[in-house]
């Protein structure tokens, strides 16, 4: 079974702090994606990543970046967190052919305060 | 720009009815995907579709690419089918795009 970790369930953070949202597949896919889910829009783009090193931005990519230095990890950070990314983060996994089903990790419910 | 239009938002049932989720797309896409996401924010993906009929256990999922339209099913409803059902369109560009999702609850 593929398996896509994320490092927290629950992460409570205040305004300014830098925040780490890492996330882990097991199954050597290569792409990996970044939404965060909010009541009424539904799951949003923030960056995906079709390779090491390689990173493009999603819908709604402000306030954030990536890093992707290894294949296996994608992590989300974001550099002075603010009250309206108050959300749940899910990352995803899918292998190169875009018909292959997306893989999502169990999310992160981040609040900043 | 591709957008994906689910109904109903919301939808209520006494366990054991039949239940319809549709999912409206408007441009051409290269595959539709239910996912089913339970409290506590976890996704599965369901099925994945680009023409006809799947099913598996009391879950059906057609797509009609012509009317650009898919609906998932589901039979004998339980309690445990309570959760949010999210229809999503890759498109030609390898992107996703996302339904905003129906909450279904289902009454003992």
């Amino acid at each position: 079974d593929v398996k896509v970790t994320q490092s927290s369930r629950y992460l409570v953070k205040r305004t300014g702090e830098k925040v780490f949202l890492e996330c882990v597949q097991d199954m050597d896919h290569e792409n990996m994606f970044w939404y965060r889910q909010d009541p009424g829009l539904g799951l949003r783009l923030i960056y995906f990543s079709y390779d090491v090193k390689m990173k493009e931005k999603g819908d709604i990519p402000e306030g954030y970046s990536v890093s992707r230095e290894k294949k296996e990890r994608f992590s989300l950070i974001l550099e002075s967190a603010s009250t309206n990314q108050t959300s749940m983060y899910l990352c995803a996994s899918r292998p190169p052919k875009k018909t292959y089903e997306q893989y999502f990790g169990p999310g992160t419910r981040l609040t900043v305060t | 720009k591709n957008e994906v239009e689910q109904s109903p938002q919301n939808l209520t049932a006494q366990e054991g009815e039949f239940i319809t989720i549709n999912c409206s797309y408007s441009v051409g896409i290269s595959a539709l995907h239910w996912l089913q996401q339970h409290p506590g924010g976890g996704i599965v993906s369901l099925f994945m579709l680009s023409s006809g009929k799947k099913k598996h256990g009391r879950l059906i999922a057609t797509i009609n690419i012509q009317e650009k339209h898919s609906s998932l099913h589901i039979t004998a409803s339980h309690p445990r089918d309570s959760a949010v059902y999210i229809c999503a369109v890759g498109d030609r560009d390898d992107k996703i795009i996302f339904g905003k999702g129906t909450r279904l609850h289902i009454l003992p």
